[in-house]
């Protein structure tokens, strides 16, 4: 049992530069989001999903795109990269959300991003 | 989502218990509370999650008053590794974010 895989781990881009960033889960978890973590600050959704070809967005969406084709995967991608990108990425997943207010999230172990 | 706010930082020594409260002021009735444990370079992991009164695990315990408009982690004698940052969350809706968290620093 894997849990949350991110992959790369850490990647070097220069400005306007696109790359997409792997986020993959095999606990068949309906929710998945997408937070990034910059020196001295909590983490800020970036996107969730609640379900397959389900997504919207978070507190910081702009210059990122998701999809959810399958419950496995969330990619992220930046289509355009600029130097306020870099970050620490973490991609997070769990059974469910909603009402129930029983939110238990499972971490990867992040994407540290560089752009130049 | 309920809005939380904690302290920025907390020194403490190996053997101490570590008291972490966490405010929640418009805390929803469906809301539980759920605290995450981050070390530098690694991904959120979770502690513990509670609703109302007290919750006690291997790790923590989480005390959580009657109006539930605050809850406090508590962390026995701590060690060297317990120092991380913990994050208070309330909310039981789809856009879950974190605040700065609390920076736990457990000295020799």
């Amino acid at each position: 049992n894997a849990g949350v895989t991110q992959t790369p781990k850490f990647q070097v881009l220069k400005t306007g530069q696109s790359m997409t960033l792997q986020c993959a889960q095999d606990m068949n978890h309906e929710y998945m989001s997408w937070y990034r973590q910059d020196p001295g600050m909590g983490l800020r959704l970036i996107h969730y999903s609640v379900g397959a070809g389900i997504t919207d967005q978070g507190e910081v969406p702009n210059g990122y795109n998701v999809s959810r084709s399958t419950t496995e995967d969330f990619p992220l991608r930046l289509l355009s990269a600029a130097p306020s990108q870099t970050s620490v990425y973490f991609c997070a997943s769990s059974p469910r959300q909603g009402s129930s207010g029983a939110n238990v999230l499972t971490f990867g172990a992040g994407s540290r991003l560089t752009v130049l | 989502l309920a809005k939380t706010t904690q302290p920025i930082s907390m020194d403490s020594y190996e053997g101490q218990e570590v008291n972490i409260t966490c405010s929640h002021n418009n805390i929803a009735t469906n809301d539980y509370i759920t605290w995450y444990q981050q070390f530098p370079s690694q991904g959120p992991r979770f502690i513990i999650q509670g609703y109302k009164t007290k919750v006690t695990n291997e790790v923590a315990s989480l005390f959580i008053p009657a109006d539930r408009k605050s809850s406090t982690l508590s962390l026995p004698r701590v060690s060297l590794s317990d120092t991380a940052v913990y994050y208070c969350l309330v909310g039981g809706d789809y856009k879950l974010s974190f605040g700065a968290g609390t920076t736990v620093t457990v000295r020799a």
